[in-house]
């Protein structure tokens, strides 16, 4: 089955830019039919996603993160990639890449769900 | 579009029933899942399109609901439930409802 494991500095100085990476196993990114997301946790909160990439590159983001956010892919690799600049102690979370499953109507999304997560890595945003 | 779920905390005895409610601010999907997460963990995915239950979660677990008003409920708690459990739409999760041993 799809497994994802992200991978990436657990510490990341303030103002610096925090870089992440998701692996995907047992699937393929490029075979298409599911968005690839990035979702965070602070700790002890609740769960914020923070944008998705589809296997062609095109790209959606949280609004509130927007101006910060770039997610990419390496479909040679099997990877996606999220980057948050200009990070602060606000930006301190565990992050998560997950598979997005979407059902479409008249082209719009109906309903979608995220399945399956990676494990989580905590990133700290600290001088 | 806002989530909220309710309660934010519940204390439940093994066997119990047990029933926590999301309510969307809108009404823009009919649909709705719900996730289950515990400490150090990755959410699970439990139900998806607001009552399907994904393989190989136990049927203990239901969903239902559409329009604004969503509710997963567990039928005879298990030790293993004790957890946190989240609903999502779109791009959107609840703060989560911490269900607690008695």
């Amino acid at each position: 089955q799809v497994q994802l494991q992200e991978s990436g500095p657990g510490l990341v100085k303030p103002s610096q830019t925090l870089s992440l990476t998701c692996t995907v196993s047992g699937g393929s990114i490029s075979s298409g039919g599911y968005y690839w997301s990035w979702i965070r946790q602070h700790p002890g909160k609740g769960l914020e996603w923070i944008g998705y990439i589809y296997y062609s590159g095109s790209t959606y983001y949280n609004p509130s993160l927007k101006s910060r956010v770039t997610i990419s892919v390496d479909t040679s690799k099997n990877q996606f990639s999220l980057k948050l600049s200009s990070v602060t102690a606000a930006d301190t979370a565990v992050y998560y890449c997950a598979r997005e499953g979407a059902a479409m109507g008249f082209g719009e999304l109906l309903y979608n769900w995220f399945d399956p997560w990676g494990q989580g890595t905590l990133v700290t945003v600290s001088s | 579009i806002q989530l909220t779920q309710s309660p934010s905390s519940l204390s439940a005895s093994v066997g119990d029933r047990v029933t926590i409610t999301c309510r969307a601010s809108q009404g823009i999907s009919s649909y709705l899942a719900w996730y289950q997460q515990k400490p150090g963990k990755a959410p699970k995915l439990l139900i998806y399109a607001a009552s399907t239950l994904q393989s190989g979660v136990p049927s203990r677990f239901s969903g239902s609901g559409s329009g604004t008003d969503f509710t997963l409920t567990i039928s005879s708690l298990q030790p293993e439930d004790f957890a946190t459990y989240y609903c999502q739409q779109l791009r959107t999760f609840g703060q989560g409802t911490k269900v607690e041993i008695k």
